[in-house]
Order: C-alpha cells, then structure tokens, then sequence
C-alpha cells in the first residue's frame, strides 16, 4: 500500500526551514527518502530503519516513529539545490537475501527560491 | 564506479515493433530493479532481480519481458505495447543488504531512465 507524503508541495526562501511528512498503515520495517529533480534520476538521501536510525546525508536529517509508522524529513536553512520532489520509499517486510519491496509516496515537490 | 548507465536516453515505438531497454552497473550490485514513471508520479516497481533470478514481478503485463543475462546487466523487452506505456522507464541497483554502509537495507542507485513514447 502506497505511503502518504505530506504536504504535497512546499515553497519556501533560501535559509527558511521545511519539514516533509510520510506516513503509513502497515508496518514497516524501513522508510527511504529520495530527491528527484526534473529530467533527473532519484537519487538517495537517507534511509531508517525499524529499531535505528541512519543518517546518509550531511545536512538533511529524518525521523522514523514506529509507533505511529511515520517519518520526517527535515531540511533546515534550505538552499536552492534543495528544489525537486521528495519521494518516501517505505518496505513492510525485510527482504529475503538482498530483494527489497520499496514502495514510493506520491510526492513532494519543494520549491526554493532566492 | 558508481553510476547505473542506461540506453537509450529516448525511444520512440509503434504497437507492434519490438525494442530493448539496457541497463548496467558495475558496482557490484547483486540486485537490479525496473521502475516505470509517469509524469508527475511516483517511480512504481515493476520487477526486481536478486542474483540474476527473477523474484518479483508485479503483475506486469507480458507485453514488457525482463531479462538479467548477468549480474551487471539487465534489460527490458518490449512488445506490441500500447500508447499508455509511453513512460521513463528507470533501472535501479542495490547492493547486498549485508554489506556497509548500510547493512540490513536495500538502498537504490537509479539511473537516468529511458523515456519512451509509444506511437
């Protein structure tokens, strides 16, 4: 089942804080977040796991609160490079050997400007 | 080396001709995924290879054949598709789950995607 992502677009100012929301009705054992700008392949930024948390970008933090099956992606004194869409990938079970099942919201796009 | 590399960029097809979409990494990924993006949406999974074996397929008409002739490769088979198939058409690996810097996930590297428009 296809996670909510939250809001659906944001526009903000250089410098200015924003916060993406992504959440789930079943359980999940691990939430990815991806950046994909126009004409361009998504590219990793961070995943989570069910009982941890992993940090894959420098200066991009995200949340997993597994009770509530939901997590945030928070992007703090944005920059212009920060503008694309925003996709929560989230897997309900683990996969055996090294298949995964990721499932992608449906996006949000950010928009920041000078 | 830590790019996915596909071809071709752009494909234009006819209902009933038959093309091929080309992936490869040599990253040492043992998994290899195909997505299909419409514009505006999300990439939604279609098939995913572990280990040059098939082991999830999406209820993906036959009309699209996937195909891992090794583990750097993997490509998609088109035939007789329709013109709701037009799509970018993004490849994907990931490494072992057991292996850093991310143990225990399957965190994706895609490639550029094939966009392909069906006539």
């Amino acid at each position: 089942q296809q996670p909510v992502q939250s809001p659906q677009a944001v526009i903000l100012r250089e410098g200015e804080d924003a916060v993406i929301n992504c959440s789930s009705s079943k359980a999940l054992y691990s939430v990815h977040w991806y950046r994909q700008k126009h004409g361009e392949a998504p590219v990793f930024l961070m995943i989570l796991l069910k009982g941890g948390e992993q940090k894959g970008h420098e200066k991009i933090s995200a949340s997993f609160n597994e009770k509530k099956q939901q997590s945030s992606l928070y992007l703090t004194a944005s920059q212009l490079s920060y503008s694309g869409t925003y996709f929560c990938g989230t897997e309900t079970r683990k996969g055996s050997g090294n298949t995964g099942k990721l499932i992608f919201g449906q996006g949000t796009t950010l928009q920041v400007k000078p | 080396d830590t790019e996915v590399t596909q071809t071709p960029k752009h494909l234009v097809m006819g209902m009933t001709n038959k093309k091929s979409l080309k992936c490869e990494q040599h990253m040492g990924h043992r998994a290899m995924y195909w997505y299909k993006q419409k514009a505006k949406k999300p990439p939604e999974l279609m098939f995913v290879y572990s280990y040059e074996k098939l082991s999830i397929n999406e209820s993906v008409p036959s009309r699209f054949s996937p195909e891992c002739p090794n583990s750097s490769l993997l490509n998609l088979h088109l035939h007789a598709l329709q013109p709701e198939d037009s799509a970018l058409y993004l490849c994907a690996s990931s490494q072992d789950e057991g292996k850093e810097p991310f143990p225990g996930a399957n965190v994706l590297t895609f490639g550029a995607g094939s966009r392909l428009t069906v006539l």
